[in-house]
């Protein structure tokens, strides 16, 4: 089975600090990672995604993700926080063998000027 | 633009109704997906279709059903066996995703929100 949890609902942080959002995963064989952005009454945005190689993988509007085996975990970064990246922020995961997405729960991300 | 369109953006449902929302996508991909959001529950899968006139349970089926008679249209019809209807429906699709070393996104539409009246 797969499986993907966000342990934080939510995350607070000052515009231009660095922001962190956490994932981690379980699956039986690889992993395919995602991140997703939703903002209000809105569908899901991709940011980027992790299929192998490079475990530092880079994605859209300054987002970047962490690929940890060992810890299995997908940690989505960015250097400085905008305002307008608070939104709300889904990981999502399939396992080599599965046609499907599992999503984690999102965590809203709430960026103050 | 290619893209995934929903509608109605907004849909309520008498009791004992069965309603349909529409989802048609011009991005020539082959599989489509539904999934339902409540607040702090993520997605849940409710069907999808990886070709014409296929499509598979997937978490949450009870109470919807679904067809795939064009590739580029997966409706979803909320039955009145679906006693806890309100929600936010999404609908996404993705290329190729048939295959299980398919690595590619799902793309999304805007949404249908769901209310009972």
């Amino acid at each position: 089975a797969q499986s993907v949890a966000q342990p934080e609902d939510q995350v607070n942080v000052a515009e231009g600090n660095p922001l962190t959002v956490k994932c981690t995963y379980s699956v039986s064989g690889n992993p395919y990672l995602f991140w997703y952005v939703q903002y209000p009454n809105r569908g899901l945005q991709f940011l980027l995604k992790y299929i192998t190689g490079d475990n530092l993988v880079k994605g859209s509007y300054g987002f970047e993700a962490e690929f940890n085996k060992s810890q299995t975990s997908f940690h989505l970064k960015k250097p400085s926080a905008l305002v307008s990246d608070s939104a709300l922020y889904f990981c999502a995961v399939r396992d080599t063998g599965y046609s499907t997405l599992t999503f984690g729960k999102g965590t809203m991300l709430l960026v103050s000027p | 633009d290619g893209g995934i369109t929903q509608s109605p953006k907004y849909l309520f449902r008498k009791e004992g109704q069965n309603v349909t929302l529409s989802c048609e996508q011009n991005l020539n991909h082959d599989a489509m997906y539904w999934y339902r959001q409540d607040p702090g529950q993520g997605l849940r899968l409710i069907y999808y279709s990886q070709i014409v006139n296929d499509f598979q349970k997937g978490d949450i089926a009870e109470g919807y059903s679904v067809s795939r008679e064009k590739k580029e249209s997966f409706p979803l019809t909320v039955t009145s066996a679906q006693k806890n209807p309100t929600a936010f429906y999404l609908c996404a699709s993705s290329i190729n995703q048939g295959s299980t070393d398919s690595n590619q996104p799902q793309h999304f539409g805007d949404g249908t929100r769901l209310s009972i009246l």
